[in-house]
């Protein structure tokens, strides 16, 4: 199993470009989340979904915008790019509603210039 | 006000240098607590889970505990390879809650050899 999958790895964009991070879980996990990390900031919930077709905002939701339409995939979307959105994100997944650990991928680090 | 704080942000130990590090919390039901590993560079690992106080979990050099209040992750005889930023979540379960874990910010180990 390769778990829980990120596209791409990295990436450098330009103020005011689009772009859409991949996260593939093939575990059948119910729930999915996407996640910035910033230094001194901790991970901070972007969106998550708890099943296919189901999205919902996080903690700091503004100029994202998320999808689910198949369960094993959750894409991101940076509509227009900001400096501000320049950190790493991290796309998680777990079973389901309960206590259940999250498993996570390997990050996206995204610079916006 | 953090519903997760850890403490300290940064500890350095010498290898052998047992210690803990602090997740306090402060939600109202709790339905669990988990501690995750992250290498420089890659998304967090799974460690434990805890669901109630007075609950203990091991693995090799690690013992996280459970309080009301707090958990402690125990380092005995750390080694360099322990180095790694150790991170707390905590799951509310108070009714309504939305389940999704709340991150405290980390603490960052560094065992010197």
């Amino acid at each position: 199993n390769a778990g829980v999958t990120q596209t791409p790895k990295f990436r450098v964009l330009k103020t005011g470009q689009s772009m859409t991070l991949l996260c593939a879980q093939d575990m059948n996990h119910e729930y999915m989340y996407w996640y910035r990390q910033d230094p001194g900031m901790g991970l901070r919930l972007i969106h998550y979904s708890v099943g296919e077709g189901t999205t919902a905002k996080g903690e700091v939701p503004d100029g994202y915008n998320v999808s689910r339409l198949k369960k094993q995939n959750f894409l991101l979307g940076l509509e227009s790019a900001a400096p501000s959105q320049t950190s790493v994100y991290f796309c998680a997944s777990s079973y389901m509603v309960g206590a259940y650990e999250q498993y996570f991928g390997p990050g996206t680090r995204l610079t916006v210039t | 006000e953090d519903q997760v704080t850890q403490s300290p942000e940064a500890l350095r130990l010498q290898e052998g240098e047992s210690s803990s590090l602090n997740c306090s919390y402060t939600v109202s039901g709790l339905r669990g607590l988990f501690w995750y590993r992250q290498d420089p560079g890659k998304g967090p690992e799974f460690l434990f889970t805890l669901y109630s106080a007075g609950e203990e979990k091991e693995k090799e050099r690690l013992k996280a505990t459970l309080t009301k209040k707090e958990s402690f992750l125990h380092i005995t005889a750390p080694k360099p390879e322990d180095s790694a930023t150790y991170l707390c979540a905590v799951q509310e379960g108070a009714s309504g809650g939305s389940y999704i874990p709340t991150f405290g910010r980390g603490t960052s180990l560094i065992v010197h050899p």
